[in-house]
């Protein structure tokens, strides 16, 4: 069965540059959720789908927004990027059923580096 | 605001020992609680997860346990070996698939 399948692995861009992130569920799985790490933060949330809306979302700018498809896959872009945007970009996929908590697998990450 | 702590920051131990690794959270209503590791650079790796109505769970050397009521987990690995060398996370939900995640305690076993 396959895994959280993220893309790319490496990324560099430029400040003011734009990128879309791409992550690819375990099939089945509906609930999509972004996470953004770095060495100071840790982990935080950025936003999750289910079933093509947005459910929840993080306190981040507007810069960063996401989408999510009929196949449940999920895009996450930002915009005008400040070189604070560096960092490890992880996607969770999970059963999502209603408010009910599922078990999460993640990704392997995108590495963003903002020069 | 949930707000989630791990401690100790780091570990480093002999292999062999067993190790129990600690996570407090703040507010106790939550639907569940996870634990994973991650392996420098890489993503995250699903070890164990407790429903609310559970208090705890095993997995091979892993057993992890849940005192809602306390704010409390902890993962109790048994008999350590090199291979899990790692960083520990613990993350608790209440709101949706919303991660709210600790901040880690960093793992070495040396032979």
């Amino acid at each position: 069965k396959a895994g959280v399948t993220q893309t790319p692995r490496y990324l560099i861009k430029t400040r003011g540059q734009q990128v879309t992130l791409s992550c690819s569920p375990i099939s089945g799985h509906r609930s999509v959720s972004w996470y953004q790490q770095t060495p100071g933060q840790g982990l935080q949330f950025l936003f999750e789908y289910f079933s093509e809306t947005q459910r929840n979302k993080g306190n981040f700018p507007g810069r960063f927004s996401g989408r999510q498809f009929s196949n449940s896959r999920s895009e996450m872009n930002v915009s005008t990027l400040e070189l604070g945007d560096s960092a490890l970009y992880l996607c969770a996929s999970s059963w999502g059923q209603g408010t009910l908590n599922t078990e999460a697998f993640f990704g392997q990450g995108t590495r963003l580096t903002v020069v | 605001k949930q707000e989630v702590t791990q401690i100790p920051a780091a570990l480093s131990v002999p292999e062999g020992e067993n190790l129990v690794l600690n996570c407090s959270f703040t507010d106790s209503a939550i639907y569940n609680l996870q634990w994973f590791r991650q392996d420098p650079g890489k993503g995250l790796t699903s070890l164990l997860l407790i429903q609310s109505s559970q208090r705890e769970q095993t997995s091979g050397r892993l057993n992890a346990s849940l005192d809602k009521s306390s704010g409390r987990s902890t993962l109790y690995i048994a008999a350590s070996q090199p291979g899990d060398s790692a960083t520990y996370l613990c993350a608790v939900s209440r709101d949706g698939d919303k991660l709210i995640f600790g901040t880690g305690t960093r793992l070495q076993v040396f032979p």
